[in-house]
């Protein structure tokens, strides 16, 4: 899998939007991205994934780079409970279910 | 139901100790996964299993053993560890659609485990 970059740690107050942003100038054009978030004391779990278009749920919103050589997850309404490390995973769809292989991720702190 | 369930949450166990972690989903899941993790650093893959035969192990020791007894159990068996194996370890599952696709792995809470 293509090799990801994200900032070590941001910081957000309660109810502020906020931006996570993941680098992968080598992703490939079968390249997932995708994103998982590890809470404290808990397992990672699936927030969004995306190709080419943004993308968005009931977690987040995905915003994709035309070049797709970056992308930002993109939590509208951040809560204390966002609190967690957040991980930008590129997958490859043509090779099947590779696992998760896990970056350091940004751990993201929310302030009240 | 979307979980996968770690027995037991905590484990302390001497280095001629040998005990066994347990997994368990019921989503019907063909693939399962063991990772570990160290304080404050990222998850790292052990063993993945599909369609219960063990499809990759990532050059771990054997003092870890893994086993998938059937489609919604894994195992993992430790005899003679030391103390630098202390970490979480996770266990996820995902249902093993084939290739194009790219499933999402369901995690479980872990087992905090240490090695005295």
């Amino acid at each position: 899998d293509a090799k990801t970059t994200q900032p070590n740690s941001m910081e957000s107050n309660e109810e502020e939007p906020v931006h996570l942003p993941c680098n992968h100038s080598t992703i490939s054009g079968t390249d997932y991205i995708h994103w998982y978030r590890q809470l404290p004391s808990q397992g990672p779990e699936y927030v969004i994934h995306g190709l080419t278009s943004n993308v968005n749920n009931r977690m987040a919103s995905l915003a994709i780079a035309e070049d797709r050589k970056s992308s930002t997850l993109i939590l509208h309404r951040a809560t204390l409970r966002d609190a967690a490390v957040y991980y930008c995973i590129l997958r490859d769809v043509i090779s099947g279910n590779t696992p998760l292989v896990f970056g350091k991720g940004t751990r993201l702190s929310v302030i009240a | 139901d979307t979980e996968v369930t770690q027995t037991p949450k905590h484990l302390v166990m001497g280095m001629t100790n040998k005990k066994s972690l347990k997994c368990e989903q019921h989503m019907g899941h063909r693939a399962m996964y063991w990772y570990k993790q160290k304080a404050k650093k990222p998850p790292e893959l052990m063993f993945v299993y599909s369609y219960e035969k063990l499809s990759i192990n990532e050059s771990v020791p054997s003092r870890f053993s893994p086993e998938c007894p059937n489609s919604s159990l894994l195992n993992l068996h430790l005899h003679a560890l030391q103390p630098e194996d202390s970490a979480l370890y996770l266990c996820a599952s995902s249902r093993q659609q084939g290739s194009r696709s790219t499933d999402t792995q369901y995690f479980g809470p872990g087992t905090r485990l240490t090695v005295l």
